[in-house]
């Protein structure tokens, strides 16, 4: 079946400093793949998302481009900032959203001034 | 506007016990889905709901039921309650269903199986 896998973290940095987080996924077919985030308190909400290869999804600095051969989605931000501290989810959707989304099991970021 | 909306937000059951929870998604969203959330699993996708039909299931066994109303609110229902059911059930709504559309959380309610 399909799945994600992500860094669980938790991920500390300090502010200003690059962010990668790493997704990869298995999935039959060509999925959508997204970025959810979950910020203290709130529920999940979408940050970016990308729909075929190639696609680079962007949003509040952040960007992922959709690798296809080499089955990756990668979060990146060049510069980040105490207010992105939150639980990154990688998910993606597949068959028409037959199985709903598939998650990883989520990042934890911690920013610190 | 209001967002997603789930309630109760923490209750605690027994073993063998059945819950109701409940979800009422934003104003003109037809589709409304349902996750379980716990450390050792992640989000696992339970099922989705359009227009008042289940669209989709995910891998639950049958005591996991759940049904949308006209009014597009949702609830679902766990029967004969076991300890590996605490998690947090996530209710997510969206305007229409069908893949790459944008799903909208609520903060969830946390279910404790004693």
């Amino acid at each position: 079946g399909d799945s994600v896998t992500q860094m669980e973290g938790p991920v500390t940095l300090s502010e200003e400093a690059f962010l990668t987080i790493n997704c990869t996924y298995t999935a039959t077919g060509y999925p959508s793949l997204f970025w959810y985030v979950q910020y203290p308190g709130e529920g999940l909400q979408l940050l970016l998302k990308a729909t075929k290869a190639d696609d680079k999804g962007s949003n509040k600095g952040f960007e992922a481009t959709y690798r296809k051969e080499t089955t990756s989605f990668h979060l990146e931000k060049g510069s980040v900032q105490v207010s992105d501290s939150a639980v990154y989810f990688c998910a993606l959707e597949s068959g028409g959203g037959a199985d709903g989304l598939t998650f990883g099991k989520g990042t934890h970021l911690i920013i610190q001034p | 506007k209001a967002g997603v909306t789930q309630t109760p937000r923490y209750l605690i059951k027994t073993r063998g016990q059945q819950v109701t929870l409940s979800c009422s998604p934003i104003s003109g969203h037809r589709s409304v889905s349902w996750y379980q959330q716990t450390p050792g699993q992640g989000l696992q996708f339970l099922f989705e709901y359009f227009s008042e039909t289940q669209r989709n299931k995910g891998n639950f066994p049958g005591r996991f039921s759940g049904r949308q109303f006209s009014n597009s609110r949702s609830e679902m229902n766990v029967s004969t309650l076991e300890l590996g059911d605490s998690a947090l059930y996530l209710c997510a709504s969206s305007i229409d269903h069908g893949t790459t559309r944008e799903l909208f959380f609520g903060e969830g309610s946390r279910l404790t199986v004693l």
